[in-house]
């Protein structure tokens, strides 16, 4: 199956900073989403991305399918922004996530 | 917001036990999903399903059962609870489109936090 990766494993902000995450994969995909994990284990949708460029507030993505990864922008982070955020790709196969803290 | 829920949220029992999770969405969607994932981990797929009477395995289905009778419902069932099984059960549901496998958002219920004694 589709391999996954993301990166970084964990990443520590200060609230107001700027971030990337990555999500890398191994072969061609039909679709891409990217979910946020909150701290009370609740998943929810960002983005459904499987190639361009999105944006929903502070938040936006871009997945390059040729190139097989994904980004997700956080711009002027939260507190409420901490939490694990997982790219999910077309066999539902998820990636180990990216573990944000926001720091206040 | 998503209409998909799952009973019981917290659940703990004995080595042996018969249990069965329930997952219900009132979204009218075809797809649905059964994951398992420890905390803070990576989801692994168990069960998902097309619609009425279809179940298909995931990569850890070995364990468990499901059935798919009426659209809106979806429940999970370990026949014999081992602690290995301690564990978050998320339930999702997406549309679905004969081209591929998903053609929109995929909402998680609350999830169910199983503890094998």
């Amino acid at each position: 199956g589709i391999q996954v990766e993301q990166s970084p494993p964990d990443l520590i902000l200060q609230e107001g900073a700027n971030s990337t995450l990555r999500c890398n994969f191994s072969d061609s995909v039909n679709n891409l989403q990217w979910f946020h994990q909150n701290p009370w284990g609740q998943l929810i949708n960002l983005f459904y991305i499987p190639s361009g460029t999105k944006q929903n507030g502070r938040l936006s993505a871009t997945t390059v399918a040729t190139e097989r990864y994904s980004l997700l922008y956080i711009s002027s982070s939260q507190t409420t922004d901490s939490g694990v955020y997982f790219c999910a790709l077309d066999d539902m196969r998820f990636g180990a996530g990216t573990r944000l803290t926001v720091k206040p | 917001e998503a209409d998909i829920y799952q009973t019981p949220r917290y659940l703990v029992i004995g080595t042996g036990k018969k249990i069965t999770l329930e997952c219900s969405q009132t979204m009218g969607h075809d797809k649905m999903y059964w994951y398992q994932q420890d905390p803070g981990m990576e989801l692994h797929l168990i069960h998902y399903s097309y619609g009425v009477n279809s179940t298909e395995k995931g990569d850890l289905s070995s364990e468990s059962t499901v059935s798919r009778i009426r659209t809106e419902h979806f429940p999970l069932t370990l026949e014999s609870a081992r602690p290995s099984h301690t564990s978050q059960y998320l339930c999702a549901s997406s549309e679905y489109s004969l081209t591929g496998w998903i053609t929109d958002t995929q909402y998680f219920g609350p999830g169910t936090r199983l503890t094998v004694l």
